[in-house]
């Protein structure tokens, strides 16, 4: 079983406009993990977020923890051709449940 | 200097094979994973060991088998290899286990069966 949920799976924007992926979880979980993967790559790590209603920035990238700490959020402003790819969230391992870590990814495309 | 890197990165191969990836780290990690990802891009964790020892084995066909013989190299063995074997196979290490800490990928193998 799945430990956490992503939406939406696909999502495709015209350049300019803004995106976001959101990450649920069932269970409250100690630190969540972003991941970025361009076509044909690896998995990149973004950023991790330890506490409860944390907000982190990279540029035109926002990372949002919910305050139960079971729900995330990245958002980017004015999307680029270069922010194409699949986005990952990834909790912990859960060793009691044996359930696997990453979400089901957002794959973003963007029109130029 | 390549932190995790991961041989081969393609691999073609028929039905009922046996082939090994190879992969190692130079980061200092104590934890290593072996990830599948599938056509759908779906990343799902198979197995990692911390410090040589295994401490995640998700349900997979025990013909796939890990042997870590150091701290710096996770290597995967499939036997009597199949048709839905293909995906792209990542290693990745970690300071911390169970993906409690930023995990750095390597570049994959991408497994085809034919």
């Amino acid at each position: 079983g799945q430990q956490v949920m992503q939406i939406p799976q696909y999502q495709h924007v015209q350049e300019g406009e803004d995106f976001t992926t959101y990450c649920n979880s069932s269970t409250t979980l100690s630190n969540i993990q972003w991941y970025k993967q361009r076509p044909g790559g690896h998995p990149v790590f973004l950023i991790q977020l330890v506490k409860s209603g944390e907000v982190k920035k990279q540029k035109r990238l926002t990372f949002q923890f919910g305050e139960a700490k079971k729900n995330s959020s990245l958002h980017i402003t004015a999307t680029q051709t270069t922010d194409v790819g699949t986005y990952f969230c990834a909790g912990p391992y859960n060793t009691n449940a044996g359930k696997s870590t990453f979400g089901d990814g957002t794959t973003l495309t963007v029109k130029p | 200097d390549t932190a995790v890197s991961q041989t081969p990165k393609y691999l073609v191969t028929q039905m009922g094979n046996d082939k090994s990836i190879k992969c190692e780290q130079n980061l200092g990690h104590d934890t290593m994973y072996w990830y599948k990802q599938d056509s759908k891009k779906f990343l799902k964790i198979m197995f990692s060991y911390n410090n040589k020892e295994l401490i995640i084995n998700e349900t997979v066909p025990n013909r796939f088998s890990p042997k870590s013989p150091d701290k710096a190299h996770l290597n995967l063995h499939i036997n009597s290899l199949e048709l839905g074997d293909s995906a792209v196979y990542f290693c990745a290490s970690s300071q911390a286990p169970n993906m409690n800490t930023e995990a750095f990928f390597g570049q994959g193998t991408r497994l085809t069966v034919v």
